[in-house]
């Protein structure tokens, strides 16, 4: 199971972390991906491999783990209102995907 | 690049199987090392991982959903298929295929939008 916030909110320009907290070890022992879903349109990668950005995704998304909390954090610097969406971090447990409940950003 | 498109019937009756392919384009559906998933998103609600299949036929299914579901691959049409069967207004949802790789990034399908109702 992973929990994320429901919603954060965050003005132009500024820095935003959205947090992803596991339970029984999942997320210090497995990678983590987080995924942008736009109003209307589908998910798409963002970080994957923990720290890794996809392709085409500016160096302004960012990801972290901090193992002794078993928790991720998804990092956004310089805020666009492109960038108003809801992420999901994703993690495994025994071979199955697990999924954050999701946060929805909003872009002051 | 790969791309991946869903396609089935977009309204299925209560009781029946609903079943879906997801055709792979830019890549070889054969080629080693892709884990081939299932993902729905009911309206308004959080995404839900269904299952996977990957090498020769491996599969692992979410749990909650293992009784009900069948994933298959056709390597002739570059193709992997869902079914899930006994349907409720529940299964109602958007369902994404996507391609996984350790060390790679997630490609997804657009989605198609599927209906439980009479």
């Amino acid at each position: 199971m992973l929990t994320q916030p429901h919603s954060v909110a965050e003005s132009p320009g500024k820095t935003v972390t959205i947090s992803c907290t596991g339970s029984s070890g999942n997320i210090a022992s497995n990678y983590v991906q987080w995924y942008q879903q736009r109003p209307g349109s589908g998910p798409t990668t963002v970080i994957y491999e923990d720290i890794r950005r996809a392709s085409g995704v500016p160096d302004r998304f960012s990801g972290s783990i901090d193992s002794s909390s078993n928790s991720a954090s998804l990092t956004i610097s310089g805020l666009r209102t492109e960038d108003e969406a809801d992420y999901y971090c994703q993690s495994y447990e025994s071979s199955i995907w697990v999924f954050g409940g999701g946060t929805r950003l909003t872009v002051l | 690049q790969v791309q991946l498109q869903e396609s089935g019937p977009g309204l299925v009756y209560p009781s029946q199987p609903l079943s879906l392919t997801c055709s792979v384009s830019g890549g070889s559906i054969s080629s080693g090392g892709y884990h081939w998933n299932w993902i729905r998103q009911p309206a308004g609600k959080g995404l839900e991982w269904i299952g996977r299949i990957y090498g020769i036929g491996t599969i692992n299914f979410n749990p909650s959903l293992r009784s009900r579901v069948t994933i298959s691959m056709d390597p002739s049409k570059n193709q992997f298929s869902l079914t899930l069967t006994s349907v409720t207004a529940a299964d109602t949802a958007v369902y994404y295929c996507a391609r996984a790789r350790v060390a790679s990034e997630t490609y997804w399908g657009h989605g198609i939008l599927v209906t439980v109702s009479s």
